[in-house]
């Protein structure tokens, strides 16, 4: 089914330690993004990328690092965990503007 | 800076009652709104999409309305059932960046 695939869908890290969050799409988007969801907080903003090679950063940028290498994948790389990190991730792309975003199914991740 | 709004953060109703979910932003220039619908531990499911020119969407028993200028948007759920108990999420598009509301959480009992 076309979509937005993420990987994994749980995981526990202890404080120091890096990871890097998959996320996959097939349905030819440009644009993908990276969010962040905290009770009580809504999503916010990671990182973003507009294309292959170009990123950018977000609301909450801290901590975090994305690279474009392909249409289709994006990938969020947490440098050293921290148990502010705690939180539920979310891939998102869309044909900016024009047709909404569809969101992967989220990564759990804890920090410890 | 955007900032979205929801209101109420809560809201509990007996089956079957109609229901309105408001949300509001402080920029108008925005490509489009989206609500979405998330479920306890699962991603965002997308509602209603419209578009900036357009002024509502509608989808079985859901209609969202669009005022840009007052930089408000309602959700309508018609005939409330328990399965529509679930997070609802506001989000409007502007350059590059969606902004969300922190959600209505929405239960509806039997």
């Amino acid at each position: 089914n076309a979509g937005v695939t993420q990987t994994p869908k749980f995981q526990v890290l202890k404080t120091g330690q890096s990871m890097t969050l998959q996320c996959a799409q097939d349905m030819n988007h440009e644009y993908m993004s990276w969010y962040r969801q905290d009770p009580g907080m809504g999503l916010r903003l990671i990182h973003y990328s507009v294309g292959a090679g170009i990123t950018d950063q977000g609301e909450v940028p801290n901590g975090y690092n994305v690279s474009r290498s392909t249409t289709e994948d994006f990938p969020l790389r947490l440098l050293s965990a921290a148990p502010s990190q705690t939180s539920v991730y979310f891939c998102a792309s869309s044909y900016e503007g024009l047709g909404g975003y569809t969101f992967g199914s989220g990564t759990r991740l804890t920090v410890v | 800076k955007q900032e979205v709004t929801q209101i109420p953060a809560a809201l509990s109703v007996p089956e079957g009652e109609n229901l309105v979910l408001n949300c509001s932003f402080t920029d108008s220039a925005i490509y489009n709104l989206q609500w979405f619908r998330q479920d306890p531990g699962k991603g965002l499911t997308s509602l209603l999409l419209i578009q900036s020119s357009q002024r509502e969407q509608t989808s079985g028993r859901l209609n969202a309305s669009l005022d840009k200028s007052s930089g408000r948007s309602t959700l309508y759920i018609a005939a409330s059932q328990p399965g529509d108990s679930a997070t609802y999420l506001c989000a409007v598009e502007g350059d590059n960046d969606m902004r969300f509301g922190a959600g209505t959480r929405l239960t509806v009992k039997p």
